[in-house]
């Protein structure tokens, strides 16, 4: 069984019409993260919950937002999508974020994101 | 900038045969090392998580070894199948106060029956 799922699998949208991505998880961990692939690219972080303590990164667009209400979701707000924002967006969790850590992050299987 | 390199980008090989390829990572501030797998329309899969230099970890076919001191990683596909055909992703952890996974672009493996 899936245990980090994100909605939908595909997603299309208009330039600038507003767009949220869901992921949600089963597995109680504290740390969700998004990332943005994009074809041919590295997975990039965009940023991360460590329980309610967002974290983002330092090169990611002020377009992107997150919220995470809950331990179990976690979404992703494209404010104004641009035809550059055109991804794979991924959502990913560990247990923790400890540096002692060497736990693996798990997957979801993505939203494939198409800006018209 | 913690720089991830994967090569080669690609690969084709015929069922049966033996692979690696090859993910290298800055050698100062090295923390862990994670190998994923992402086939087709599936989520990535993590393979390994690597941290001592010399660590070499094995999982049925598969296999990777760590080298902390010069800055590489390989994996390794042992008379490779079908079913193995996939994206294989690299990640470098710099550890400190940066919690950051940077991943590498991947190496796409295509395995023809």
């Amino acid at each position: 069984d899936a245990m980090v799922i994100q909605n939908p699998r595909y997603q299309v949208t208009q330039f600038g019409k507003p767009v949220t991505l869901s992921c949600s998880q089963t597995l109680n961990h504290n740390v969700m993260y998004w990332y943005q692939q994009k074809s041919s690219q590295a997975p990039k972080l965009l940023f991360h919950y460590y329980d309610k303590d967002f974290n983002n990164e330092a090169d990611t667009p002020d377009n992107f937002q997150s919220r995470r209400p809950n331990t179990s979701f976690c979404f992703l707000d494209i404010r104004s999508p641009g035809l550059g924002d055109a991804a794979m967006y991924l959502c990913a969790t560990s247990r923790d974020r400890t540096v002692g850590s060497n736990q693996p992050q798990h997957f979801g299987d993505g939203t494939r994101l198409s800006i018209l | 900038i913690l720089n991830v390199e994967q090569s080669p980008q690609s690969l084709h090989v015929q069922e049966g045969d033996s692979t690696n390829f090859t993910c290298s990572f800055p050698s100062s501030n090295f923390y862990a090392l994670h190998w994923y797998r992402w086939e087709t329309a599936k989520s990535p899969e993590a393979l390994f998580v690597m941290t001592l230099n010399g660590d070499e970890k094995k999982k049925g076919r598969i296999s990777a070894t760590l080298n902390t001191k010069e800055g590489y990683s390989y994996l390794y596909i042992k008379g490779s199948q079908p079913e193995d055909s996939a994206t294989y992703l690299c990640a470098c952890h710099s550890g400190g106060s940066n919690y950051k996974l940077t991943f590498g672009k991947g190496t796409l493996l295509t395995v023809n029956p």
